[in-house]
């Protein structure tokens, strides 16, 4: 139970274009979803936090107009990467809280790696 | 917000042999997960532990709240037991429910 499943697994595009990756909570809901962000040899630095219905939160540094995030239901989150260039190439995860009963705690997609050319 | 130090950074191993990982927060926890990140950069869930002591074959955690730190054991170590292992809190504080990583452990087991 508890399972993200994010796609797509690996993603290349040109500079200047923009990018759209997926999150979603197959087995339970999710009013809240995180983006992370991961660059080689690092560790995982949370982006925004995706609120269903609302405005996300993003951290400090993180660019809201770059990097853009809908919630548009309980089961899923968008991240839009626009206008992409090379130093926006990383690894990106998504991850929710799986329900408190179920002592999963935090679960995370299979990620997405982003390569801008 | 809260901190997280994890150590050793890095970790070589033979086959076989038993390892601990430790991991230190600042302040108080509602959670705190062990995951295990494959070389495809999947994160596994391995321990689910804001308090006590859990075991999964041979990966066991203890997590002592009272004293913000938590160790991972590895025991009987295998070639597939290598990746980076990170810890991740929750805070207790506040209602901005998120996870902070630590830098992780670089483990290699060799043959």
């Amino acid at each position: 139970g508890a399972v993200v499943s994010q796609h797509p697994s690996r993603v290349i595009c040109k500079s200047g274009t923009s990018v759209k990756i997926e999150c979603r909570s197959l087995d339970f809901q999710a009013t809240t979803m995180f983006w992370y962000r991961q660059f080689p040899k690092q560790s995982l630095m949370l982006m925004a936090t995706s609120n269903e219905g609302s405005k996300a939160t993003y951290e400090q540094g993180v660019e809201k107009d770059k990097f853009l995030i809908n919630h548009a239901s309980l089961t899923l989150s968008t991240l839009t990467v626009t206008s992409a260039h090379p130093e926006d190439s990383s690894f990106y995860i998504c991850s929710a809280r799986a329900p408190r009963t179920t002592n999963y705690g935090y679960t995370f997609g299979s990620g997405t790696r982003l390569t801008v050319v | 917000g809260i901190q997280v130090e994890q150590s050793p950074p890095d970790l070589i191993l033979q086959e076989g042999a038993n390892s601990t990982l430790r991991c230190n927060f600042s302040d108080s926890v509602n959670n705190l997960q062990w995951f295990h990140q494959n070389p495809w950069g999947q994160l596994i869930n391995l321990f689910y532990i804001p308090s006590g002591t859990k075991q999964n074959g041979r990966l066991s955690a203890t997590t002592v709240a009272t004293e913000r730190y938590s160790l991972l054991y590895i025991s009987s170590s295998q070639t597939t037991d290598s990746g980076v292992y990170f810890c991740a809190v929750e805070g207790s504080g506040g209602s901005n429910y998120k996870l902070t990583f630590g830098k992780g452990t670089l483990l290699t087991v060799n043959p």
